[in-house]
């Protein structure tokens, strides 16, 4: 079965440092989003990316944080000075349509952000 | 407003049947995901509904009732495994998800 793919699973920075983290979509999909989880908190929408731009971003999406999509497979979260608060895990979800159809979004396994 | 509300924890026995249940309070609504999510883990997809009445997959059940922003997930035949945090979600102009705090589900033996 086709998957969302997060590299690193877990990674530790200090505070003030900037960090990437990775995504391969679902290959044929071309919805793409980051949203993120605080520690037993709900999931919380960041941001969605179409057509190599972005359709939508929540008040948590500032300036310190950004998207792109470098090539035709990775989809990065770039975090340029973190912060305590930014220590959350992060999911990457694709899709290969606009939702309305019934498989919904597919979420990666996460990357555990630790920030120090 | 975005509000999604949803029971903090449940706790039910193996092999009985439990129903989860959501109420939202939106506008730009397309529709009303459930997810599971083990501890540690991504969710994943259970189902979609974006017209009232029940969709049945397996175990699994989902109502939606759009008059009333309400929807629930059931159950059925719980099995140790089903324990697991049960995440509402609602679509917002097919732009993004909304989440519910979730309900932590225990099954016990």
């Amino acid at each position: 079965e086709p998957e969302v793919t997060q590299t690193p699973s877990h990674q530790v920075t200090q505070m003030g440092q900037e960090v990437i983290l990775r995504c391969v979509p679902i290959s044929n999909h071309l919805y793409f989003y980051w949203y993120r989880q605080i520690l037993g908190q709900k999931v919380e929408f960041l941001v969605s990316f179409y057509n190599n731009e972005i359709s939508e971003k929540s008040e948590i999406f500032d300036d310190q944080f950004s998207v792109e999509r470098p090539d035709g497979s990775n989809f990065t979260l770039k975090i340029r000075s973190t912060k305590l608060e930014d220590s959350a895990m992060y999911f990457c979800a694709s899709s290969e349509g606009i939702t309305g159809n019934s498989s919904g979004y597919t979420f990666g396994s996460g990357t555990r952000l630790t920030v120090v | 407003g975005q509000n999604i509300d949803q029971p903090t924890e449940m706790t039910a026995t193996e092999g009985a049947i439990v129903q989860i249940n959501c109420t939202y309070q939106t506008s730009g609504f397309n529709g009303l995901f459930w997810y599971q999510q083990h501890a540690g883990e991504a969710p994943t997809f259970l189902s979609y509904n974006v017209l009232d009445g029940l969709e049945e997959k397996g175990r699994f059940s989902s109502f939606l009732s759009r008059s009333k922003g309400y929807s629930y997930l059931l159950l059925k035949e719980l099995q140790m495994k089903d324990s697991a945090s049960y995440l509402c979600a609602w679509d917002y102009n097919t732009d993004k998800l909304i989440f519910g705090t979730g309900t932590r589900l225990q099954v016990f033996p």
